[in-house]
């Protein structure tokens, strides 16, 4: 298994600022994956993050308004830049273990307010 | 484009009774189908999951069911509990690797 801190549990910000939040893990993973989750919806992709090269993102999510870092195997960064109350959501960070079927774990998230 | 489709959206159901939540999907690379229950407030959970090479897994009160032929799978929740009212989804993923694809959810409500 493995355990996902993440960092903060919640913030209230300011529109036209940025947040970073933190993804720490307890062992070694390749793939780390960032999701939203806006109020009353599912999950939603953000990107996908992979150690060593250049984070991929999905349909509707660009670098400079989401940039992520990956420095390392087990941390991760998701920046929500110049933002607006569109931008209140939960941001969940996910791993999968190698192999096939393994299950996936997630962060507790973080709770965004956008004032 | 939506790859996997989740029924019903909303749900109500009687303490004590059965609920039952069902996911469809059509990519058949799909080989993990995990259920997450959430809470208002909270980041999802997960609470049972299953590969495709069973037909049925239960965990206490929780069991799913998959029909890999149809290309479906359930959530059953016997004795439901006001307890268990909560926001579940259902998700699918390829392999170890790669995002999981999740339902649009269903909000559960148990009322006594």
């Amino acid at each position: 298994s493995a355990v996902i801190s993440q960092k903060p549990s919640r913030d209230i910000c300011q529109r036209g600022t940025s947040l970073t939040i933190q993804c720490q893990v307890d062992s070694q993973v390749t793939m780390m994956f960032w999701y939203r989750q806006q109020p009353g919806q599912s999950l939603t992709l953000i990107a996908t993050a992979n150690q060593g090269s250049e984070a991929t993102y999905e349909s509707g999510f660009v670098i400079d308004k989401f940039p992520i870092s990956r420095p390392n195997l087990t941390f991760s960064t998701l920046t929500v830049s110049n933002m607006s109350p569109e931008d209140s959501s939960i941001y969940l960070c996910s791993v999968g273990l190698a192999g096939r079927g393994t299950e996936a774990f997630f962060g507790q998230g973080t709770r965004l307010t956008v004032v | 484009q939506q790859q996997v489709k989740q029924s019903p959206q909303s749900l109500i159901v009687q303490k004590g009774g059965i609920s039952i939540i069902n996911c469809a999907y059509e990519n058949t690379a799909f080989d993990y189908f995990p259920w997450y229950q959430q809470f208002p407030g909270k980041g999802p959970a997960l609470l049972i999951a299953i590969r495709p090479d069973v037909s049925e897994k239960k965990e206490g009160r929780f069991t799913i069911s998959f029909n890999k032929s149809a290309k479906q799978f359930s959530l059953h929740i016997m004795d439901s509990q006001p307890g268990d009212s909560a926001t579940y989804f259902c998700a699918a993923r390829e392999g170890g690797n790669t995002p999981l694809v999740f339902g649009k959810g269903t909000r559960l409500s148990v009322i006594a």
